[in-house]
C-alpha cells in the first residue's frame, strides 16, 4: 500500500454513460498524475497537477475527459459519453515537492473501467 | 513507435534462477530511468531510479544498470522467487518534464 487511494476499484458502465473516478494522494504530495493502462501495455500519461493547477495534458485526453483538483488535495477524473475504447485501468500517482529532480511517483491501485 | 521498448515481452523461469530484462529508449534529452514492478490488478511500485550519472543501482535482489550512451538499461533479478511473478516496466523521464514515458513491460512468471 503506497498511501495513494482510488475509488472505485472497479466500475462497469454502459456506453454513453458518464463516469467519475476519485484519487486521494499522499497528503503532503503536491503533484498528482493520471494515467491510463490497457491490458498488456504500460501506462500512458493523461494529465498532471501541481497543487490545484493542471499543468500538462496529453493529446490522449480528449474533450470527453476532464480532470480537476479543486483544493489541491484529492482529484477527480470524469469521462463523459463513455465508449468501449475507454475500457482500461485508470491509475493515479502522486509525488512530493521535487528536491533532487527525480520526481518519485507513488501509484494507487487503479480503477478498472469496463464499458459494455 | 514507442520511445521505450522492452524485451522480452514475456518470460518464464524456474524459482531460484536469475534473469535479465532489457529496456531500450529514445527519449531525449534524458533525465532519469526507473524500473517498476506491477502485480496483476495493482498499481506499479518503484524498484529503482537512476539519473544520467548513475550506471548501476541495487534494491535487494534487483539490480538495474544504465548505459546512457547507448540508451540501454537492464534489470537483473537474482535467485528468483514466486513472488517475483509480475510485470516489470521501464520508465524514462525527459529532462525538464514531469511526463513519464512507459515501456510496454515484461511479463515475468516464476514457476516452482
Amino acid at each position: 500500500d503506497t498511501g495513494v487511494s482510488q475509488d472505485p476499484r472497479h466500475k462497469i458502465t454502459k456506453r454513453g454513460q458518464n463516469v467519475t473516478f476519485r484519487c486521494d494522494p499522499i497528503s503532503e504530495h503536491n503533484r498528482l498524475y493520471w494515467y491510463r493502462q490497457t491490458l498488456g501495455q504500460g501506462p500512458e500519461f493523461l494529465t498532471y497537477f501541481q497543487n490545484e493547477a493542471q499543468l500538462e495534458k496529453s493529446r490522449l485526453l480528449s474533450d470527453r475527459f476532464s480532470a480537476e483538483r479543486p483544493k489541491g488535495s484529492f482529484s477527480t477524473l470524469e469521462i463523459q459519453r463513455t465508449e468501449q475504447g475507454d475500457s482500461a485501468m485508470y491509475l493515479c500517482a502522486s509525488s512530493p515537492r521535487d528536491w533532487d529532480g527525480t520526481y518519485e511517483q507513488y501509484f494507487g491501485p487503479g480503477t478498472r473501467l469496463t464499458v459494455t | 513507435k514507442n520511445q521505450v521498448e522492452q524485451s522480452p515481452q514475456s518470460l518464464i523461469i524456474l524459482e531460484g534462477k536469475n534473469c535479465t530484462l532489457q529496456c531500450n529508449y529514445t527519449v531525449s534529452p534524458f533525465s532519469n530511468l526507473r524500473w517498476y514492478k506491477q502485480d496483476t490488478g495493482r498499481g506499479p511500485v518503484s524498484l529503482t531510479i537512476m539519473t544520467f550519472s548513475e550506471n548501476t543501482k541495487s534494491n535487494g535482489r534487483y539490480t538495474a544498470t544504465l548505459d546512457a550512451d547507448t540508451k540501454q538499461s537492464s534489470l537483473h533479478i537474482t535467485a528468483s522467487q514466486l513472488s517475483d511473478s509480475a510485470s516489470y516496466i521501464c520508465v524514462v523521464t525527459r529532462l525538464l518534464s514531469n511526463m513519464l514515458t512507459f515501456g510496454g513491460g515484461t511479463r515475468l512468471m516464476v514457476k516452482p
